[in-house]
């Protein structure tokens, strides 16, 4: 069975510009999370998501939004990029009842930002 | 904001000891799990112990859960250099939907 999927792996982008990443789970999963992990924060909830309703949100500011699609495919977009979003975005996957069982990680998203 | 603490942040070992890391939360939890990272990679679950578990074994893995002192520890025996990699563990609380991760320690095995 194919495991979790990330696209794309590496990123590069200068401030102010928008990014897309994109997240496929593991065939059967329904609940997708996104974290975002950077040396000083360590590793942060940015949102979880069940049959296409984020059911909930970290503490991130609007710039950082999320949506899924009904194939349970996640994408999370960052618009006007600071130099602190450069970081490692990771997505998660799991049945349904979201962090209560175990998590599939993807390999992340490495983004810079410039 | 992480929920919880690692101790230690870093830890040398040789090749067959056994490797001990502690992690310590702040909130009442349904789980806690542990997870491994290579390099910067994706994570990858090692186990999880629930609430009204104390004690939990795989493979070469023991994992404890004290919820009176809201702490949790995870051994590794008979270590192997492929056991090098950054340990986190992480918790939920009801209805919640997110992991709540600590800090991390990095372990580093020598042959």
């Amino acid at each position: 069975k194919a495991g979790v999927t990330q696209t794309p792996r590496y990123l590069i982008k200068t401030r102010g510009q928008q990014v897309t990443l994109s997240c496929s789970p593991i065939s059967g999963h329904r609940s997708v999370s996104w974290y975002q992990q950077t040396p000083g924060q360590g590793l942060q909830f940015l949102f979880e998501y069940f049959s296409e309703t984020q059911r909930n949100k970290g503490n991130f500011p609007g710039r950082f939004s999320g949506r899924q699609f009904s194939n349970s495919r996640s994408e999370m977009n960052v618009s006007t990029l600071e130099l602190g979003d450069s970081a490692l975005y990771l997505c998660a996957s799991s049945w349904g009842q979201g962090a209560m069982v175990e998590q599939f990680f993807g390999p992340g998203t490495r983004l810079t930002v410039l | 904001s992480q929920q919880g603490e690692e101790d230690p942040q870093a830890l040398s070992i040789q090749e067959g000891e056994n490797a001990t890391m502690n992690c310590s939360y702040k909130t009442s939890i349904n789980n806690l799990q542990w997870y491994r990272q290579n390099s910067g990679r994706g994570l990858v679950h090692l186990i999880l112990i629930r609430s009204n578990e104390r004690e939990k074994h795989s493979g070469r893995l023991r994992v404890t859960l004290d919820t009176s002192k809201k702490s949790s520890s995870l051994l590794i025996t008979a270590s192997r250099a492929a056991d090098t990699a950054s340990y986190f563990c992480a918790t939920d609380e009801w209805d919640d939907y997110k992991l709540s991760f600590g800090a991390g320690t990095t372990v580093t095995v020598r042959a």
